[in-house]
């Protein structure tokens, strides 16, 4: 696509079900990143994938979230169990960048995101 | 760990100059970005600097020292659009990026 699309745009839930947020991202950028972001706070690393393979999953905050990609495309992030602090807007951004030492600007493409309430 | 950070809240005068500061401590860090986010809104890039110096596009220039650990965003010619949140982002060596805590800009008439 043109630029990268996220699914749903808005989700309100229960606490304690189960959430799928899925990004597309533009088609060739081989890096795709997630970030959450509460109102009013800055953005929040989540996990960054390089092709398929996630090289740092530091920033997910419980063991209750996870994230996959698959053919270097699609990724989904998952939050099981979901808590109310877990209200945000979960952001998702692509890059051509194959890695810092040899990206050219360090720009990033962001999705609209996806605002999850959790009730 | 990563932290970079930046004033909360400028504000500006329209048609007047205005620096958003970013002061950072990131391991294998090799550069800095500049995001506009308006409410609402998706982050979009503005600028990077990869080397010390003055990058300038338009009314936005950006400026890095890696000796000081120091970099801000310049907006020239304010205009009420420029009304937004203001991120700068730092890339480190494990290829992931950094976001600042944001210094929200408003301008006024």
């Amino acid at each position: 696509g043109a630029g990268v699309s996220q699914s749903p745009s808005n989700k309100v839930t229960e606490k304690g079900k189960d959430v799928e947020l899925r990004c597309d991202p533009i088609s060739g950028h081989t890096a795709l990143y997630w970030y959450r972001q509460s109102l009013g706070q800055g953005l929040e690393f989540l996990i960054y994938f390089q092709g398929n393979s996630a090289p740092d999953k530091s920033g997910l905050p419980s063991d209750r979230f996870s994230a996959e990609r698959t053919g270097g495309s699609v990724s989904t992030l998952t939050i099981q169990r979901t808590q109310q602090e877990d209200s945000a807007v979960y952001l998702c951004a692509s890059s051509l960048a194959s890695g810092w030492g040899t990206r050219g600007t360090g720009e990033l493409f962001f999705g609209e995101g996806s605002r999850l309430t959790v009730l | 760990g990563q932290s970079l950070e930046q004033p909360s809240e400028v504000t500006a005068v329209e048609g007047a100059i205005v620096q958003i500061n970013c002061t950072y401590q990131t391991s294998g860090f090799y550069g800095l970005s500049w995001y506009q986010q308006h409410d609402g809104g998706a982050p979009t890039f503005l600028s990077y600097n990869g080397l010390d110096g003055l990058e300038e596009t338009g009314r936005f220039s950006s400026f890095l020292s890696r000796s000081d650990s120091y970099g801000y965003l310049l907006l020239q010619e304010l205009q009420m659009k420029d009304s937004a949140s203001y991120f700068c982002a730092g890339g480190s060596g494990a290829n992931n990026l950094f976001f600042g805590t944001g210094t929200r800009l408003t301008v006024i008439p």
